[in-house]
């Protein structure tokens, strides 16, 4: 399975965007990219996904880069409660769906 | 109650019991898959049911795990024979058929496995 690359640890503060990198070198074509958030003592959530396009939602934007090897998740201000792990994850096909191939994550610390 | 249910949320037990999880997913999600994630690590896909059928293992789930979703509803993870390397969080998660188009998964609290 392709893999993802992520910093382990970032820091920002409150009310500052936060530009969380992932490297993807060895994203097929076809690969969807996803971004989940755990926040401690919870599963995983859902946060954004993309193909090739820069896109937007209410949680974050995400910006990928034109060869495809490598996005960047925006959270234009960050507060208190976006301190979480943030995974940058691949969708891999697998028989009828998508398996999300999770990588080890940022640490995102936001100081008040 | 609109979201994915896990139960018990913690669990331990001794080397060599055998130990099973229920999963409640979304109830008009049709897909569920199984994860599994040890400390300070990102999850690790287990196994995946569309509806009753289990379509996809990982290498990872040996002859000692065993999953099931009779009825395509909740869905239960055995693991017999229990060894402390199974000490991990399991998460379930659904997401909805296809045609939707972010095929997102919705995951449950988990439940924590400790093996002593």
């Amino acid at each position: 399975d392709a893999k993802t690359t992520q910093p382990n640890s970032m820091e920002s503060n409150e009310e500052e965007p936060v530009h969380l990198p992932c490297n993807h070198s060895t994203i097929s074509g076809t690969d969807y990219i996803h971004w989940y958030r755990q926040l401690p003592s919870q599963g995983p959530e859902y946060v954004i996904h993309g193909l090739t396009s820069n896109v937007n939602n209410r949680m974050a934007s995400l910006a990928i880069a034109e060869d495809r090897k490598s996005s960047t998740l925006i959270l234009h201000r960050a507060t208190l409660r976006d301190a979480a792990v943030y995974y940058c994850i691949l969708r891999v096909p697998i028989q009828g769906a998508q398996k999300l191939v999770f990588g080890q994550g940022t640490r995102l610390t936001i100081n008040p | 109650d609109t979201g994915v249910s896990q139960d018990p949320r913690h669990k331990i037990t001794k080397r060599g019991q055998n130990v099973t999880f229920r999963c409640d997913p979304i109830s008009e999600h049709n897909r569920l898959y199984w994860y599994r994630q040890t400390l300070g690590q990102g999850p690790e896909f287990l196994t995946y049911f569309q509806n009753e059928a289990q379509l996809e293992k990982s290498r990872l789930l040996s002859d000692r795990f065993s999953a099931e979703r009779p009825k395509g509803s909740f869905s239960t993870l055995e693991i017999q024979r229990t060894e402390q390397g199974d000490s991990a969080m399991y998460l379930c998660a659904s997401s909805e058929p296809s045609g939707t188009p972010a095929y997102e998964q919705y995951f449950g609290p988990g439940t924590r496995l400790t093996v002593t």
